[in-house]
């Protein structure tokens, strides 16, 4: 089966830096994703990670460490708009996008 | 242009009706899902078709039936709604099956069944 565990909510400070833990569990890994939700619309895709290391796209960057199970999202020079749900999560089975969805980490960006 | 497109976007409606969310999407893509978002935010997949045949079917009350009739649409139909029921489902779709494709999301459909 599947685990996925994120912090329920979290606070920063705009123009801050922000860094959102990820731990996995699940049989047959097949990358990691993570996606932007705000408050009344769709989640929309931020990042994809396969291979260990961190992928750097702009002000958003995403790590993954596979041996521990474990990913972040890093989110640098925080604005407001930033306040949003982020959702990380794991396909369930090869050869298909069953995406199977942590609860996701409420980031509320203060001035 | 809009890639995925649910309707309606909020559906209020009695404890015991019937009901239906029809979404499109014109990406060009073979999978469509549906997906159920509860009051805790937990984003579960209840559906999966590819090219219209269905492909994944979690845990659902038969109640709920997803239709296809081509491979650009996936609307889902509820019968006899319950409390429970209410929720945002995210129609969404992507690209022919590989596990590094992402998903692209509907506008979601808020229902409030009471």
């Amino acid at each position: 089966g599947q685990n996925i565990d994120q912090p329920t909510e979290m606070t920063a400070t705009e123009g801050a830096i922000v860094q959102i833990n990820c731990t996995y569990q699940t049989s047959g890994f097949n990358g990691l994703f993570w996606y932007q939700q705000h408050a009344g619309e769709a989640p929309t895709f931020l990042s994809y990670n396969v291979l260990d290391g961190l992928e750097e796209k702009g002000r958003f960057s995403s790590f993954l460490s596979r041996s521990k199970g474990y990913s972040y999202l890093l989110l640098k020079e925080l604005q407001m708009k930033d306040s949003a749900s982020y959702l990380c999560a794991v396909p369930v089975q090869t050869g298909a996008n069953n995406l199977f969805f942590g609860t996701g980490t409420r980031l509320t960006v203060i001035p | 242009d809009t890639a995925v497109s649910q309707t309606p976007k909020y559906l209020v409606t009695q404890m015991g009706n019937d009901k239906s969310i029809k979404c499109e999407q014109n990406l060009g893509h073979d999978t469509m899902y549906w997906y159920k978002q509860d009051s805790k935010k937990f984003l579960k997949i209840m559906f999966s078709y590819n090219n219209k045949e269905l492909i994944i079917n979690e845990t659902v009350p038969n109640r709920f039936s997803p239709k296809s009739p081509d491979k650009a649409h996936l609307n889902l139909h509820i019968n006899s709604l319950e409390l429970g029921d209410s929720a945002v489902y995210f129609c969404a779709s992507s690209p022919p099956r590989a596990t590094n494709e992402k998903l692209f999301f509907g506008s979601g459909t808020q229902l409030s069944v009471l």
